[in-house]
């Protein structure tokens, strides 16, 4: 099976643009959607991008996903950083069972 | 409004089990996938076990296959998680999610804590 692999944290100033990266191990990042959960301390993940670069309902454009299929990477972009967006932020694809198969997950810092 | 509740978490000798429940309401549970997430203290998420909405597929983590099984009964709403032969490393929160279509998890359950220890 394969893993995706996101860095340990990211910090960024208010204002500013962060990128989390999570890179598929194996097989291309294009075989299967990646979709992006935000989690604040205490709360249960909730959705900012499904589908590689497609934002639910209700979370600001602020929020964009892509897809690069050289790096067979997958990438989640915030811009116009604001305190409350600090959280840890998980990728999540599925194999071709669909088991769910999450990044470990980036620590976002907002100073 | 969509909503999923859990319940049945709590602390648990090694060796033992337990039966987690997951409610669901504001939507048409028997029409969807539903997953089971855990994540371990201070760690990231992993996916336990996935339903399809008859009950008729289901697929598990390595890591709990052969003691761990999802069922569903879609007259009461209500998905479970029966977990045996546990040890501290099923320590964790366990939360139920939608699966939409793409696998996609929306929305999760406030999720319920198993301790498993001695």
């Amino acid at each position: 099976n394969f893993m995706l692999t996101q860095p340990h944290s990211v910090s960024q100033s208010p204002g500013k643009t962060v990128t989390i990266s999570c890179t598929r191990s194996s097989g291309s990042i294009g075989s299967n959607y990646v979709h992006w959960y935000r989690q604040r301390p205490g709360s249960a993940p909730a959705a900012v991008i499904y589908d590689d670069d497609r934002r639910p309902s209700g979370v600001p454009d602020r929020f964009s996903g892509s897809i690069d299929t050289p790096s067979n990477s997958a990438s989640l972009t915030i811009s116009g950083l604001k305190t409350e967006d600090e959280a840890d932020y998980f990728c999540q694809s599925y194999d071709d069972t669909n088991r769910a198969i999450f990044g470990a997950g980036t620590k976002l810092t907002v100073l | 409004e969509v909503q999923l509740m859990e319940s049945g978490g709590g602390l648990v000798q090694p060796g033992g089990s337990l039966r987690l429940s997951c409610v669901a309401s504001g939507f048409s549970f028997s029409r969807n996938i539903m997953y089971w997430v855990r994540q371990g203290p201070g760690k990231g998420l992993v996916g336990v076990a996935r339903i399809n909405s008859d009950g008729s597929n289901k697929v598990y983590a390595d890591s709990v296959k052969g003691r761990f099984a999802v069922s569903r009964d879609n007259a009461k709403d209500t998905l479970y998680l029966q977990m045996d032969s546990l040890t501290a490393e099923d320590t964790a929160v366990y939360f139920c999610a939608r699966g939409l279509v793409s696998n996609y998890l929306d929305p999760w359950g406030q999720g319920t804590l198993v301790t498993v220890s001695s």
